[in-house]
């Protein structure tokens, strides 16, 4: 079993519409999860982190069940140039301010491709 | 620019022959990681240095692959006697990291992608 699971898609919606992207991670030691956008043959770039309580940038929310280990985004009011590849990302992490064990590598999901039409 | 460098963009080689990637982080970085990126897939870690020292290697990483950041700054990438299933996007990503700050984010560098032939 992968550690990070995606639906590979491809997702085709309208402008406008609300998609939504799932993730399931198998390492319950994960403590940090990311969003990572990714353009054709460009590198990954930071959309957004994933909090316990869920968070939200603009039209993107996203949502953490650290019990089903279940992770997920929405995007509502599709735009032409959200057209990417959505990469679910988590980090083992174990630090602290009094200098615990951190590991610093990210682990990506296959990535889910959403193209956006007029 | 001050964002995460690599050099060189493209490679095209042969078989069996050597390849050495370079990457600048940002300056003030103290890690660097480096991924490899197939078709279709996510980009999978292989080795990170927090300044000089290399702290954790992924097992894809042979023996046919070595990784140096001699002086804390930038890092290169060698892959020896390279093989048809090395052809890949290789990404080098940097962060910053203190024991009262994880710095989360890493930035990705534009990638070397390699073709070999």
């Amino acid at each position: 079993r992968k550690e990070v699971e995606q639906d590979p898609g491809p997702f085709n919606v309208p402008e406008g519409a609300t998609v939504a992207f799932n993730c399931t991670y198998s390492n319950s030691a994960s403590q940090s999860f990311f969003w990572y956008r990714q353009d054709c043959r460009k590198e990954p770039k930071l959309l957004m982190s994933v909090y316990s309580s869920g968070n939200e940038d603009g039209r993107f929310t996203a949502q953490l069940n650290r019990a089903s280990q279940y992770i997920s985004l929405l995007i509502r009011d599709s735009k032409l140039s959200d057209s990417a590849t959505y990469l679910c990302v988590v980090k083992p992490v174990v630090s602290s301010n009094a200098g615990g064990t951190s590991y610093g590598k990210l682990t990506f999901g296959q990535g889910t491709i959403l193209t956006v039409h007029p | 620019d001050t964002g995460v460098s690599q050099d060189p963009r493209h490679k095209i080689t042969k078989r069996g022959q050597n390849v050495t990637f370079r990457c600048d982080p940002i300056s003030e970085h103290n890690r660097l990681y480096w991924y490899r990126q197939t078709l279709g897939q996510g980009p999978e870690f292989l080795t990170y240095f927090q300044n000089e020292a290399q702290l954790e290697k992924s097992r894809l990483l042979s023996d046919r692959f070595s990784a140096e950041r001699p002086k804390g700054s930038f890092s290169t990438l060698e892959i020896q006697r390279t093989e048809q299933g090395d052809s890949a996007m290789y990404l080098c990503a940097s962060s910053l990291y203190n024991k009262y700050y994880v710095g989360k984010t890493q930035y990705f560098g534009p990638g070397t992608r390699l073709l070999v032939l």
